[in-house]
């Protein structure tokens, strides 16, 4: 079951903040978080694994929320270099990453 | 240390024709996935080995498509006949443990395929 991500689209004024969300309709093991810029491979970002634990990778950060079935991404203070799209991967107790179907951030100047 | 590699970058081919695509994941990275990605969409798993054994392939369809990872390291993919909707980037990517779900995966370039 491929999980939902919201907005599908955002744009960004540089310095601005953002959040993405995850949700899934099914029990969550782990959430993986991946960045694609145009033409190039996503990007690994960070891991959360079951047990609702927050991560921050700079000015990126990670929530997991098991009960809810959902992770949301924080983006602070955004820079030119956070365009892209992201992805978030969900998988279950038996492995198999699925991926949302991403979330196109734009920043401009 | 060096990357997934990836070859070719691109391909064009005409319907029905075949297409391989081939992969060497990072040294020492046990399990190796196929993604396939269509444009604006999220890439879906094709085939997921361990070592040289698969232990996912539910998503591939297999009438056209077949991978193999001799040796358990690098890996091919092919497709034939390609059909028009076959058009896609075809990402390989690797993870180190046995329990990769608990790991980030490292993505090659891909390779993006246009069937005419």
């Amino acid at each position: 079951q491929q999980p939902v991500q919201s907005p599908q689209a955002v744009i960004l004024r540089e310095g601005e903040d953002a959040v993405i969300n995850c949700s899934s309709s099914k029990a969550l093991y782990s959430v993986h978080w991946y960045r694609q810029k145009h033409g190039e491979a996503p990007v690994f970002l960070m891991i959360l694994l079951k047990g609702g634990e927050q991560k921050g990778h700079e000015k990126i950060s990670a929530s997991f929320n098991e009960k809810k079935q959902q992770s949301s991404l924080y983006l602070t203070a955004s820079q030119l270099s956070y365009s892209g799209t992201y992805f978030c991967g969900t998988g279950g107790g038996a492995q198999k990453l699925v991926f949302g179907q991403g979330t196109r951030l734009t920043i401009n100047p | 240390e060096a990357g997934v590699a990836q070859s070719p970058r691109y391909k064009i081919i005409e319907k029905r024709q075949s297409v391989a695509f081939w992969c060497n994941p990072i040294s020492g990275h046990a399990t190796l996935y196929w993604y396939q990605q269509i444009l604006g969409q999220g890439p879906k798993l094709l085939i997921q080995f361990q070592n040289n054994g698969v232990v996912d392939d539910s998503q591939l369809p297999k009438d056209r498509f077949s991978a193999e990872r001799l040796k358990g390291v690098d890996s091919t993919l092919k497709i034939q006949p390609a059909k028009l909707e076959d058009s896609a980037v075809y990402l390989c990517a690797s993870s180190s443990l046995r329990s990769p779900i608990n790991y980030g995966y490292t993505f090659g370039s891909g390779t993006r395929l246009t069937v005419v």
